[in-house]
């Protein structure tokens, strides 16, 4: 069974960096793709951007480049998200999903970590 | 980049009634790329209805998706008290739309 297992909450100061982790298990971790969708308190969904654990390759939404950097761990099957320069409007909860091509439907989803950005 | 609109915003409805959400894209999606998700609560989303009409594993048939190029339906044919949650409609591999909130009435 395919799971996706989150870091636990963090709570940051503004100006700080956040690195969420994404554990994965019960498939082939290089075969895929790791997204990460953002969701504000009361908010719809926000997708982020997305790594290939295989080739390290990365695709980031225009709104998060510069800001955020997505990378794997294929030894641990383990995947990574860090957001730098934190403001209170990163705060949110932070989703890994996974899906087998860039352009493909996520399934399954981890957890979700939520981060608080506050001084 | 295409632009996901769901609507209505908000459906309220008694369990048993049938539910129809509307999502529009600002161009065609193509290959009918399209996916439901649901989410309740302090949970994560599930996905629901991919390729814009199958059903994931596991979803009930009440479930159903339905459209093609700019126009996407997704219903629920008798609401059963497990099903009021938030859907969204997502673009493959990229943006949502803003989600549809199914209520008690």
């Amino acid at each position: 069974q395919v799971q996706l297992v989150q870091s636990g909450a963090e709570v940051k100061k503004p100006g700080a960096s956040v690195k969420v982790s994404c554990k994965v298990s019960g498939y082939t971790f290089t075969d895929y793709y790791i997204h990460w969708v953002r969701q504000a308190p009361g908010q719809g969904l926000e997708w982020m951007g997305y790594i290939n654990p295989n080739r390290g390759a990365t695709n980031y939404a225009q709104k998060f480049q510069g800001s955020v950097t997505m990378t794997g761990d294929t030894s641990i099957t383990t995947a990574y998200m860090t957001l730098r320069r934190l403001t209170s409007g990163d705060t949110a909860v932070y989703y890994c999903a996974m899906s087998a091509g860039t352009t493909d439907w996520f399934d399954p989803w981890g957890q979700g970590t939520p981060v608080i950005v506050s001084s | 980049e295409i632009v996901l609109t769901q609507s209505p915003g908000t459906l309220s409805l008694s369990p048993g009634e049938r539910a129809t959400l509307s999502c529009r894209a600002s161009q065609s999606v193509g290959s009918n790329y399209l996916a439901w998700y649901q989410q309740k609560p302090g949970q994560a989303p599930k996905l629901l209805i991919y390729g814009a009409s199958s059903r994931a594993t596991g979803i009930p048939d009440r479930f159903s998706g339905s459209g093609s190029g700019t126009d996407f339906t997704l219903t629920i044919s008798r609401l059963e008290p497990e099903d009021f949650a938030v859907y969204y409609c997502q673009q493959y591999g990229t943006f949502f739309g803003p989600g549809t909130k199914v209520e008690i009435k």
